[in-house]
């Protein structure tokens, strides 16, 4: 069965404290995985998409990695800002984002000041 | 583009009453997406559309759920009756063909009492 899974669920970082949130995933034929930022209150909004093991993207402090079996989300020196919940997902059928997408859970990032 | 519309944004009703979502999607977007997000399971996909037909609704829990696509601009999710563990947040996302992503909408927070 197609599985999205998140660690950890939770993680608590003083500003400028640099870390990493993993997915790991199996599905038959990786077609992509996304990463995905929520606030509180709000939808889930787009952060990358990675394709193929070794691949990497950047926005400001955060950097998406991609193996054959997991992806990481590297934050270096975050900041309160980034406090947000993390959600990864991948096509359980077709490629891209015109199909079903199997979410985590999610990892609940929170910065102190 | 004001983005995916949802209304309402909080329904509360109570158990046995019929409770209708509503969706506008990004114009020119021709996939919609329904989801159902829980604290036990995650955001999780009900059903989604192509060019306002239903392609997959394996994800719809019970025939007490249904959706429609009447048009290019304009989706219900229907729940009759309503129970009190429909309670979620539902949202509906967007895409249009060779997107990189889902576009979401700011969610309904259904409370079945």
């Amino acid at each position: 069965e197609d599985q999205v899974t998140q660690s950890p669920e939770a993680l608590r970082l003083q500003e400028g404290e640099s870390s990493s949130l993993n997915c790991s995933y199996t599905v038959s034929g990786l077609r992509g995985l996304f990463w995905y930022r929520q606030d509180p209150g709000k939808g889930p909004e787009f952060l990358f998409t990675l394709y193929s093991a070794g691949e990497e993207k950047e926005k400001e402090r955060l950097k998406a990695t991609l193996t054959k079996k997991e992806s990481f989300l590297h934050i270096t020196a975050p900041k309160p800002e980034d406090s947000a919940t993390y959600l990864c997902a991948v096509p359980m059928n077709y490629g891209g984002s015109q199909g079903n997408l199997i979410f985590g859970k999610g990892t609940k990032l929170s910065v102190k000041p | 583009d004001a983005g995916v519309i949802q209304s309402p944004r909080h329904e509360v009703t109570e158990m046995g009453q019929e409770v209708t979502l509503r969706c506008k999607p990004i114009s020119g977007h021709d996939y919609l997406f329904w989801y159902r997000q829980t604290m036990m399971r995650g955001l999780e996909l009900l059903i989604y559309f192509n060019n306002n037909v239903p392609i997959d609704d394996s994800g719809m829990p019970e025939d007490r759920f249904s959706a429609k696509m009447p048009n290019a601009s304009f989706s219900t999710l229907k729940i009759q009756p309503s129970e009190p563990r429909d309670s979620a947040v539902y949202f509906c996302a967007s895409a249009g063909t060779g997107d990189n992503e889902q576009y979401f909408g700011p969610g309904t927070r259904l409370t079945v009492t």
